[in-house]
């Protein structure tokens, strides 16, 4: 079926452990975005990506990272855990011809003691 | 810099009723706009794009470039209509790099 899969959906770690988000998505899209979400506010886009070893910072200044090795797997890694970077990460793939048809998966909830 | 302004983060009315959630731009060129939809304990999903002049669920969303609006509407609200919703502005890139979204409205309806 296709969908976006993230996981784990709900992380609880300690400061200073590595993490990994994992997304991947069963449609072929070749663009796909990492956003973070904190509670009442806007998405920040973080990371995105045109295809496979393509990838870019977004605005939000993030100390993850990404890969993008395979069209369907765009994976978010955080080296060092910190309790700033609790929060709620979303990803999405463009699924339309226009800029804003995005298809986001559950997300992430993360928080770091 | 484009902007998206949602002036009300929380909004209720009671079933029946007619809704509205507003939404306000500034961008110099020639806007894409979109309303997304998050019901609770489900994901974030495109509810309706302007360009398509379509109605889902109900609601309708006209875009006004005089007023740089593009309030969300909808005649007769439904309990099934509570959930977080949130405006989206993006140049027509057919990215969505330049995406920017509002800080959302949770719409509450009451029965």
């Amino acid at each position: 079926e296709a969908d976006i899969y993230q996981t784990p959906r709900y992380l609880v770690i300690g400061t200073g452990k590595k993490i990994t988000l994992e997304c991947s998505q069963t449609m072929g899209h070749d663009k796909m975005y990492w956003y973070q979400q904190d509670p009442g506010m806007e998405l920040h886009l973080i990371h995105y990506s045109y295809g496979v070893n393509s990838t870019e910072k977004g605005d939000l200044s993030s100390e993850s990272t990404v890969s993008r090795i395979r069209t369907e797997h765009f994976p978010l890694t955080l080296e060092s855990a910190r309790p700033s970077h609790t929060s709620q990460y979303l990803c999405a793939s463009l699924t339309g011809l226009f800029g804003g048809e995005l298809f986001f998966g559950e997300g992430s909830r993360l928080t770091v003691l | 810099a484009q902007r998206v302004t949602q002036p009300e983060k929380l909004l209720s009315v009671f079933k029946g009723a007619p809704v509205e959630l507003k939404c306000n731009y500034s961008y110099s060129g020639s806007p894409e706009l979109f309303w997304y939809v998050q019901y609770s304990r489900q994901r974030l999903q495109l509810l309706l794009r302007h360009i398509s002049r379509e109605s889902i669920k109900g609601f309708t969303a006209d875009l006004n470039k005089g007023e740089t609006s593009f309030h969300l509407k909808k005649p007769f609200a439904q309990e099934e209509d509570s959930a977080m919703y949130y405006c989206a502005l993006s140049p027509y890139s057919g990215s969505a790099r330049q995406l920017t979204f509002g800080s959302g409205t949770q719409l509450t309806v009451l029965p």
